[in-house]
């Protein structure tokens, strides 16, 4: 394990549904960053926390809310969702932002299925 | 903002020979070029890392160039074996407060037997 959790690991839900994503990491990192993998497109960045402050919204629709309560916690609020948000959500964290190394520690990511 | 090319999408090489994987990126900014490999079903993990300060770096049998001028930077992995089959993403970033890291689109590196 990377230090970095995730859960739950599968979820599957309708458009009108709400649900919450989790991340949670145990290796003393400020920063911490959403992810979007889908088959047909690279990782996206969504979103960035540093010290708990959102530093990025990478034009991410408004039906994905973050939040971040403390630099361990991580959530990511979805509702509303379309077919085409199916995909793996991937948390990762790091350090902080300032430093030159800035090697990210990802979690095992969320299979979300939107029907 | 960076664009970051990775090329090829898909690779597949016999077992013991040399592997390459190609990135360009489009931001001259960009100073650090990390390497992620991504087993099936798994998280991608950083397996090596270059800096703008140095051309190249070697880790075993793995060693990332960079060409600062041309904005490209290469993954080669020698002697592969089979657990060296996965997607490996490029990416670029700078070490600015608040900067973006982009990926390339990955490669997906078969090792045939």
């Amino acid at each position: 394990e990377t230090g970095v959790t995730q859960t739950p690991r599968h979820l599957v839900m309708g458009m009108t549904n709400k649900k919450s994503l989790k991340c949670e990491q145990h290796l003393g990192h400020n920063a911490m960053y959403w992810y979007k993998q889908s088959a047909k497109k690279p990782l996206e960045l969504m979103f960035v926390y540093n010290f708990k402050e959102q530093t990025e919204n990478n034009s991410v629709p408004s039906r994905f809310s973050p939040e971040c309560p403390n630099s361990s916690h991580l959530f990511l609020h979805l509702h509303t969702l379309q077919p085409e948000d199916s995909a793996l959500y991937l948390c990762a964290s790091s350090p902080t932002l300032d430093r030159v190394a800035y090697e990210q520690y990802f979690g095992p990511g969320t299979r979300l299925t939107v029907t | 903002g960076e664009n970051v090319e990775q090329h090829p999408s898909t690779l597949s090489v016999q077992e013991g020979d040399s592997a390459v994987i190609k990135c360009t990126y489009s931001d001259s900014a960009s100073n650090y070029f990390p390497w992620y490999k991504q087993e099936l079903g798994k998280r991608p993990q950083l397996i090596i890392d270059i800096r703008s300060n140095v051309g190249e770096k070697k880790d075993q049998r793995i060693a990332v160039t960079l060409n600062k001028t041309a904005k490209h930077f290469s993954l080669h992995i020698t002697e592969t074996q089979p657990e060296d089959s996965a997607v490996y993403f490029c990416a670029a970033s700078t070490d600015l407060r608040d900067d973006k890291i982009i990926f390339g689109k990955g490669t997906r590196l078969h090792i045939l037997p």
